[in-house]
């Protein structure tokens, strides 16, 4: 069964810095998508970054990026210069496809998700 | 573009009722998702739809239910409440049911049941 962990309950980062939240996984399936997703208060459960097991390259979408080693299964996302609205809850999640070809009608649209990290950006 | 829609907001319910959670997926999105968040076992699948037919359901009771219209909005029912239904109940649309096609999550329908 699939898997993800984030190890850090709670993170604390100056504004302007960079921060780097923690995510391991555990998959059997050669083909899976690792994705971030950050919840504000609100509850509202934002999209930020995808990988896919297959990418070559880490996937970067403006202030974020993924570091992906795949060999040490980890997916952390690190956020570049931080700013008082990224305080919120991060999760990383995982989603297996069984088509190596990334879409299938047997696949699945069921997400995995980790506990989550609470960020806080202190002024 | 709209993004998705969930109705209500917010819900109290006591013991033993049912509730009808709704969710208008983004325009020409046709697969739909239901999650449920709690303090305690976090973020957990319900149940998923595309082309109005359940393709996978997660390890809930069979008060649980779910369906999916024509036009993609989705229905999720709880039948006979627990306390311990009281959650955020979060739908998600996708484009496709594809790899590197992302979830969409709406606000959500926070539930309290008494």
């Amino acid at each position: 069964a699939q898997k993800i962990t984030q190890t850090q309950p709670g993170m604390f980062v100056q504004e302007k810095e960079a921060v780097t939240l923690d995510c391991t996984y555990d998959t059997s399936d050669p083909s899976y998508g690792l994705f971030w997703y950050k919840q504000p208060s609100s509850g509202e459960m934002i999209f930020l970054i995808y990988q896919g097991s297959y990418d070559q390259q880490n996937a970067t979408e403006g202030r974020y990026s993924l570091n992906f080693q795949k060999a040490r299964k980890s997916a952390n996302l690190v956020i570049s210069a931080s700013q008082l609205g990224d305080s919120a809850m991060y999760f990383c999640a995982m989603r297996e496809v069984r088509s190596p070809e990334g879409y299938s009608e047997g696949g699945s649209e069921k997400l995995v998700f980790g506990k989550g990290t609470k960020l806080t950006v202190n002024p | 573009k709209a993004g998705v829609t969930q109705t209500p907001r917010y819900l109290i319910k006591t013991r033993g009722q049912q509730v009808t959670l709704s969710c208008s997926p983004i325009s020409g999105h046709r697969s739909v998702s239901w999650y449920q968040q709690t303090p305690g076992q976090g973020l957990q699948f319900l149940f998923e739809y595309f082309s109005e037919t359940q393709r996978n359901k997660g390890n809930f009771p069979g008060r649980f239910s779910g369906r999916q219209f024509s036009n993609s909005r989705s229905e999720m029912n709880v039948s006979t409440l627990e306390l311990g239904d009281s959650a955020l109940y979060l739908c998600a649309s996708s484009l496709m049911r594809s790899n590197n096609s992302p979830l969409h999550f709406g606000n959500g329908t926070r539930l309290t049941v008494t």
